[in-house]
């Protein structure tokens, strides 16, 4: 799976967007791009998902560049819920495939 | 929404203890996963099981754990003799691992597993 790098923290007001970078310049064609948030120690929560077009889902926007070298997650309107470690992760999506977490970015939404 | 069930939600045990730590993954699901998170450090996978047997396991799943699907429900992760360093939150996941689908892991809330 190819390799991501994302900033290690960042802020965001409460009620504004949180846009969420993240870069995997050595992607290949079939591997999609995943997000998934970790909230204090909870289990990881799946938010979206993508290949190459844009997506949207009732928690969040992913956004990948045309050559999909990058892409940013958009949660639209930040509440102090969404305080949370974010991973993007980049796999294969087939059946059994496991996940490798990195490091992952600590968004802090502030009031 | 259907969830992945993890008990114990804290274990607290003696070294050199044996430990078992279950899950009951979705129903439909065919693929279960076990991962551990040291305190401050990464969500680390452990194994994955598929069709009553390992599919993959990472240098950590050593000779000292086991993974057993007993029946048609529970999942189960066995730490035969427990070490200091076991000390973590593990958690249980599933997937669908049909033809079509995103294949998204589902995670359960975690076990904290405690080592004196």
């Amino acid at each position: 799976d190819a390799k991501t790098t994302q900033p290690p923290s960042m802020d965001c007001a409460e009620g504004r967007a949180a846009n969420l970078p993240c870069n995997h310049s050595t992607i290949s064609g079939n591997e999609y791009v995943y997000w998934y948030r970790q909230i204090h120690s909870q289990g990881p929560q799946y938010i979206i998902h993508g290949l190459k077009n844009n997506e949207t889902n009732e928690m969040a926007s992913l956004i990948i560049t045309e050559d999909r070298k990058s892409s940013t997650l958009i949660l639209p309107h930040a509440t102090l819920r969404d305080t949370a470690v974010y991973y993007c992760i980049v796999r294969l999506r087939e059946y059994g495939n496991k996940l490798v977490f990195g490091a992952g970015t600590i968004l802090r939404v502030k009031s | 929404e259907p969830e992945v069930t993890q008990t114990p939600s804290h274990q607290v045990t003696q070294m050199g203890q044996e430990v078992i730590l279950r899950c009951v993954p979705i129903s439909n699901h065919l693929y279960f996963y076990w991962y551990r998170q040291i305190l401050g450090q990464k969500v680390e996978f452990l194994v994955s099981f598929y069709n009553n047997e390992i599919s993959e396991k990472s240098e950590i799943f050593d000779d000292q754990f086991s993974v057993e699907r007993p029946d048609g429900s529970n999942f189960t992760l066995k730490i035969r003799s427990t070490k200091l360093e076991d000390s973590a939150m593990y958690f249980c996941a599933s997937s669908v691992g049909r033809a079509s689908g995103a294949n998204v892991l589902t995670f359960g809330a975690g076990s904290r597993l405690t080592v004196l």
